[in-house]
C-alpha cells in the first residue's frame, strides 16, 4: 500500500533563504507524486507532479521537485523565500492512474520570516 | 479550466440538523468525486469516492448513513452531512479528476467549513 512521510510539521526560513520540504513515500507500483499549497480556509492548488519522464519537476511560483526513486524521496524546493510562500504544503502519492485516488502526507507549514 | 465549485463556503447549524453540501465540476465531467475532511491544523482525510450513477464507496470508518453521497449528474456531487453534531465541525473538500486531460491530477473545490452548535 502506498504512504507518503512529510519530515518536519512546520519549517521556518528566512525571506530570500531556500525552501527544502521532505517528502518520502512508498508505493509497489511506479507512483505519481504531487504537490500541493493550502492557504488558509482555501482549498488545495497544485504546485506540480511528477508522473513520468523527467525526474525534475518545475511548477508555478518558482518551486521544483526531484523525483529520486532510490531514495524513495520527492523533496520540494525553492531558491528564495517569499512571504508569499507562507503556507500549508501537502505531498500526495496516487495510486494507479485511473482511480485518481490520493494518500496525503500530513501537511508541513511553512512559515517565512522577515 | 478545470475547475470545482462548492457551495456553500461556509454554514453553521444547531445540533441535530442535516447539512448539504454541493460540488460542481465547473468545465469538465467528472464520473468521480472525491470527498475529504480535514480537522485544524491536519491533513485531508478521504471519506469517500463519489461514481456517478452508482453508490459511493466509503472509506473504514466513515458512516455512511452519516454521510450520505450522491452523483447524481456528471457535473454534481453532493454530500449531506445528517443529524449533525459538533463533532462533524469540520472543513469539508471536494475534488474531482479531469480524466479527459491526461493530466492524472485531481481539481480541489475550495472547501466548505462546517461548524455544528
Amino acid at each position: 500500500a502506498q504512504s507518503v512521510t512529510q519530515l518536519g510539521s512546520h519549517v521556518s526560513v528566512s525571506e530570500g533563504a531556500l525552501v527544502l520540504l521532505r517528502c518520502n513515500y512508498s508505493s509497489s507500483v511506479p507512483p505519481y507524486l504531487f504537490w500541493y499549497v493550502q492557504y488558509p480556509n482555501q482549498g488545495l492548488q497544485l504546485l506540480l507532479k511528477y508522473t513520468t519522464g523527467a525526474t525534475l519537476v518545475k511548477g508555478i511560483n518558482g518551486f521544483e521537485a526531484e523525483f529520486k526513486k532510490s531514495e524513495t524521496s520527492f523533496h520540494l524546493t525553492k531558491p528564495s523565500a517569499h512571504m508569499s510562500d507562507a503556507a500549508e504544503y501537502f505531498c500526495a502519492v496516487s495510486e494507479v492512474p485511473g482511480t485518481y485516488k490520493y494518500i496525503f502526507g500530513t501537511g508541513t507549514r511553512l512559515k517565512v520570516l522577515a | 479550466g478545470a475547475v470545482v465549485s462548492q457551495h456553500p463556503s461556509r454554514v453553521i447549524c444547531k445540533s441535530g440538523t442535516s447539512v448539504k453540501i454541493e460540488c460542481r465540476s465547473l468545465d469538465f465531467q467528472a464520473t468521480t468525486m472525491f470527498w475529504y475532511r480535514q480537522f485544524p491544523k491536519q491533513s485531508l482525510m478521504l471519506m469517500a469516492t463519489s461514481n456517478e450513477g452508482s453508490k459511493a464507496t466509503y472509506e473504514q470508518g466513515v458512516e455512511k448513513d452519516k454521510f450520505l453521497i450522491n452523483h447524481a449528474s456528471l457535473t454534481l456531487s453532493t454530500l449531506t452531512v445528517t443529524s449533525a453534531h459538533p463533532e462533524d465541525s469540520s472543513f469539508y473538500i471536494c475534488s474531482a479528476p479531469d480524466g479527459t486531460s491526461g493530466r492524472y491530477e485531481q481539481f480541489f473545490g475550495p472547501g466548505t467549513r462546517l461548524t455544528v452548535l
